[in-house]
């Protein structure tokens, strides 16, 4: 089975300052790790994958995420925020080897942002 | 290239009805999907399709079903409607629903059950 945890419902920064936005996964094989966004009354837009490869991946809008197998995270991160940043995020994984995974993502609850002026 | 299109974007539905929502996804892509969207379960899979085949499914009951068109498009189906089934029903699709594939997903259908 493969499940996401989002710990954060909220997470509040004022503009300008670092965004992180916290992810942890548990699959049984190797795993492929999305992130996206999602803005009021709208679908979810893709930002940014891990899938192999550099432990960095950097995505859309600025955004980049660092997978971390020891910790099984993968947090997403900007290194300034802004007003616009605000939305809701969520995680998503898929075990590479499960036969469960066609076309199935697993998501987090999702963390809400909001940034300040 | 045009996005995933879903239509129609809001509905209003009562206790006993059935509704189809109609997704159309991004040119050749194959691959599409659908998830139901609520407060309370946050995003639920509930079935892929792939050249007109259903290759997973999630744990939903049988009142929720789906088909595929030969030009990929997707079509859900919701019989026998509940309360519990107001929701924004997402549509996703990809190249060929694998694993390493991103799913792009379309704006919804805001689906009000009263």
């Amino acid at each position: 089975a493969q499940s996401v945890a989002q710990p954060e419902d909220q997470v509040n920064v004022a503009e300008g300052n670092p965004l992180t936005v916290k992810c942890t996964y548990s699959v049984s094989g190797n795993p492929y790790l999305f992130w996206y966004v999602q803005y009021p009354n709208r679908g979810l837009q893709f930002l940014l994958k891990y899938i192999t490869g550099d432990n960095l991946v950097k995505g859309s809008y600025g955004f980049e995420a660092e997978f971390n197998k020891s910790q099984t995270s993968f947090h997403l991160k900007k290194p300034s925020a802004l007003v616009s940043d605000s939305a809701l995020y969520f995680c998503a994984v898929r075990d590479a080897y499960s036969a469960d995974s066609w076309g199935k993502l697993q998501f987090g609850a999702g963390t809400q942002v909001v940034v300040t002026p | 290239k045009a996005g995933v299109t879903q239509t129609p974007r809001y509905l209003i539905k009562t206790r006993g009805q059935q509704v189809t929502l109609s997704c159309s996804p991004i040119s050749g892509h194959r691959s599409v999907s659908w998830y139901q969207q609520t407060p309370g379960q946050g995003l639920q899979f509930l079935f892929e399709y792939f050249s007109e085949t259903q290759r997973n499914k999630g744990n939903f009951p049988g009142r929720f079903s789906g088909r595929q068109f030969s030009n990929s498009r997707s079509e859900m189906n919701v019989s026998t409607l509940e309360l519990g089934d107001s929701a924004l029903y997402l549509c996703a699709s990809s190249p060929t629903g694998q694993s390493t594939d991103t799913q792009y997903f379309g704006p919804g259908t805001r689906l009000t059950v009263l």
